[in-house]
């Protein structure tokens, strides 16, 4: 069956310091990966998408993300943490299935993370 | 935390015809949120619906298009009005329950 782990429900980092938001995903067919970000009260914000192009995907405010299909991982990086990236953020897949552009969307159960000043 | 749901899960319809999709929560939520993901496409905010007051829609959408009611703090419903091939999409909710964001499983829609 499909699925979306992400393995931290709360990272903890210092401004400045790396930051790693790790997600596992199992799916049948060719995904589309999708990591969001959300605010407090806020809607999702998407940071970066992977469609079956280039394996190392950059998104906004300095994140990206690399798909390793052997590892069926698609880990969230950033060199370098802001206070302002203090979010809760959430790995999404979209599994169309065998010839279907549409399919269900899998999500995460979130990582909230936590930057130190 | 909160378990969304919502139904229905998949349907397909004619074109200008409209489609309800509701969200049903297990507990009580001031904050709902409506998306939509085409083909190929992310996730994209068509409103927010705050029980007891109007849905705040995002630019490109419409009211006229995509109502919106919340009758009470458990409970949402988005319609889709006349539809195009272009609605065809992933429908979906989510709620703010203890300051964590939880998901409907969505709805797939195919207009044809």
């Amino acid at each position: 069956a499909q699925s979306v782990t992400q393995l931290d429900s709360h990272v903890s980092v210092s401004e400045g310091t790396p930051v790693l938001l790790r997600c596992n995903y199992s799916s049948s067919y060719s995904p589309s990966l999708f990591w969001y970000v959300q605010h407090p009260n806020k809607g999702l914000q998407l940071l970066l998408k992977y469609t079956s192009a280039a394996t190392l995907v950059k998104g906004i405010n300095g994140f990206e993300a690399e798909f390793k299909k052997s590892e069926t991982s698609f880990h969230l990086t950033k060199p370098s943490a802001h206070m302002s990236d203090a979010a809760e953020y959430f790995c999404v897949v979209s599994d169309p299935g065998r010839g279907s552009t549409l399919g269900r969307l899998y999500f995460g159960r979130g990582t909230q993370l936590t930057v130190w000043p | 935390s909160a378990v969304i749901s919502q139904k229905p899960s998949r349907d397909i319809c004619q074109r200008g015809t409209s489609l309800t999709i509701q969200c049903q929560v297990d507990s009580q939520v001031t904050m709902m949120f409506w998306y939509r993901q085409q083909p190929g496409q992310s996730l994209t905010l068509i409103a927010t619906a705050n029980q007891g007051s109007e849905a705040t829609y995002e630019s490109g959408f419409v009211i006229d298009k995509f109502p919106i009611s919340r009758p009470n703090l458990t409970f949402s419903t988005l319609t889709v009005s006349n539809m195009s091939p272009e609605d065809s999409s992933i429908y979906l909710c989510s709620v703010v329950a203890s300051e964590k964001l939880f998901f409907g499983s969505g709805t797939q829609l195919s207009v044809l």
